[in-house]
């Protein structure tokens, strides 16, 4: 398995834009995690699903963001309209009840 | 929820031996990790360990669980500058197998 593949890698975006970051977990894993990673705040968990349901969006900063998993192997996270805020390192991770492996990450710069 | 509670900031002198902290509050916790994070690089499984243990030795790491106090440890040996990095404490708990992590700590290898 190629293990778990977010795209872009990076991305450059005006203030304003839509913004969407792509995730494909490991294959036969039912757990999906995003997290936000930032100097100020280290790793948050912004959402997570289990099985392609969201179990828990608490994370989720405001409405801007959204997440969905339309299937068991593809996941993304929206962020509309983006801000300068927003720019950080976004992981995605999945786990079949053990180990979590994660992706390398979406660097995202919101200008 | 689930808390994961690590100090931010750990510096020792190459040779030395390293030991970073980690306290969590959910008793439930089935599994434990410790994952290391270098410079532009995702998250990646150092070594963990099941809450049924209370030790265990990975070569120049040992990972102590101590239950009661909810306390876990990482303890690198003869740490060399190759260790320099931000090392994650993580717990599963819950029916879902949610994954918490804490802040991390960033470790500063002295040559």
């Amino acid at each position: 398995d190629a293990g778990v593949i977010q795209s872009p890698r990076h991305e450059v975006t005006e203030m304003g834009q839509e913004v969407t970051l792509r995730c494909k977990p490991i294959s036969g894993h039912n757990s999906l995690f995003w997290y936000r990673q930032t100097m100020m705040r280290g790793l948050e968990l912004l959402i997570y699903f289990n099985n392609n349901v969201p179990i828990d969006d608490s994370g989720m900063p405001e409405d801007r963001f959204s997440a969905k998993m339309p299937n068991a192997s593809f996941s993304t996270l929206k962020i509309q309209p983006s801000e300068p805020r927003d720019s950080a390192v976004y992981f995605c991770a999945s786990t079949q009840n053990t180990e979590a492996f994660f992706g390398q990450g979406t660097r995202l710069t919101v200008v | 929820g689930e808390d994961v509670e690590q100090s931010l900031f750990l510096s020792v002198r190459e040779g030395d031996s390293s030991v970073i902290n980690c306290t969590y509050t959910d008793s439930s916790s089935t599994y434990l990790y410790w994952y290391k994070q270098e410079p532009g690089a995702g998250l990646q499984l150092l070594t963990y360990i099941f809450s049924n243990m209370d030790m265990k030795q990975d070569q120049r790491l040992t990972v102590l669980l101590n239950k009661k106090d909810k306390h876990l440890s990482l303890r690198i040996a003869d740490t060399q500058t190759g260790d320099s990095a931000i090392y994650f404490c993580a717990v599963i708990s819950g029916g879902y197998q949610k994954v918490t992590f804490g802040i991390g700590t960033k470790l500063q290898v002295i040559p």
